[in-house]
């Protein structure tokens, strides 16, 4: 059974950069199936899809945070990394990482990692 | 990007009543459509993906529907267990966009 788990600090400076992972267990984050995606969620707020990635570097940004945004796999320890740099309050979110199938006509987020939460203050 | 906007936004309901959320894409999505349910403190749960097929594991009782813009989530009875926030996402176009969310509480 796939599971994720984020993990990084929990606050963060504003202008910083935000860092967090994303361990995969279960399976291969090399998978030829999977996308790996970061969506967060601002407290009391909906949820915004951030990026996503296939293991071997085709990437998808959300245009409104791409300037800051980049992603890197490690397969060697099956994770997934996120950095969001020049950071405000206003990145202050769940963030979780997700799971999206790569070769299939239609797109679904399954299965979640429990979110992690990072406030952004000094 | 396209907006998907959720109706709604809170609604109160008893044990056993039937219950439909409806969410509108600003744009036709083709069914392109997924809906999930979130718990307080808790990640989201996919319920339905392509606007109608049920994930493996989710009850029987939780159907959806639509195609175009507008999309329709329904709860047949509500369990203890379904007072929750659901929200739709299109995964038409990136940006990938989600619904603010639908409160469901107990009446």
């Amino acid at each position: 059974q796939l599971q994720l788990q984020e993990s990084g600090p929990g606050l963060v400076k504003p202008s910083e950069t935000l860092s967090l992972t994303c361990t995969v267990s279960g399976g291969s984050i090399s998978s030829s199936s999977s996308h790996w995606d970061w969506i967060r969620q601002p407290p009391g707020k909906g949820l915004e899809w951030i990026v996503s990635m296939y293991y071997s570097g085709n990437t998808y940004y959300n245009p409104s945070l791409k300037s800051r945004v980049s992603i890197s796999v490690d397969t060697s320890k099956n994770q997934f990394s996120l950095n969001l740099s020049s950071v405000t309050v206003a990145d202050t979110a769940v963030y979780f990482c997700t799971r999206r199938p790569y070769g299939v006509s239609y797109y679904w987020f399954d299965p979640w990692g429990q979110g992690t939460l990072v406030t952004v203050s000094s | 990007d396209i907006q998907m906007t959720q109706s709604p936004s809170s609604l109160s309901a008893s044990l056993g009543d039937r219950v439909t959320i409806t969410c509108r894409a600003s744009q036709s999505i083709n069914t392109y459509l997924n809906w999930y349910q979130q718990k307080p403190g808790k990640a989201p749960k996919l319920l339905i993906y392509a606007a109608s097929s049920l994930q493996s594991g989710v009850p029987s009782r939780f159907s959806g529907s639509g195609s175009g813009t507008d999309f329709t989530l329904t709860i047949s009875s509500l369990q203890p267990e379904d007072f929750a926030t659901y929200c739709c996402q299109q995964s038409y176009r990136i940006p990938y966009t989600f619904g603010q969310g639908t409160k469901l509480e107990i009446k």
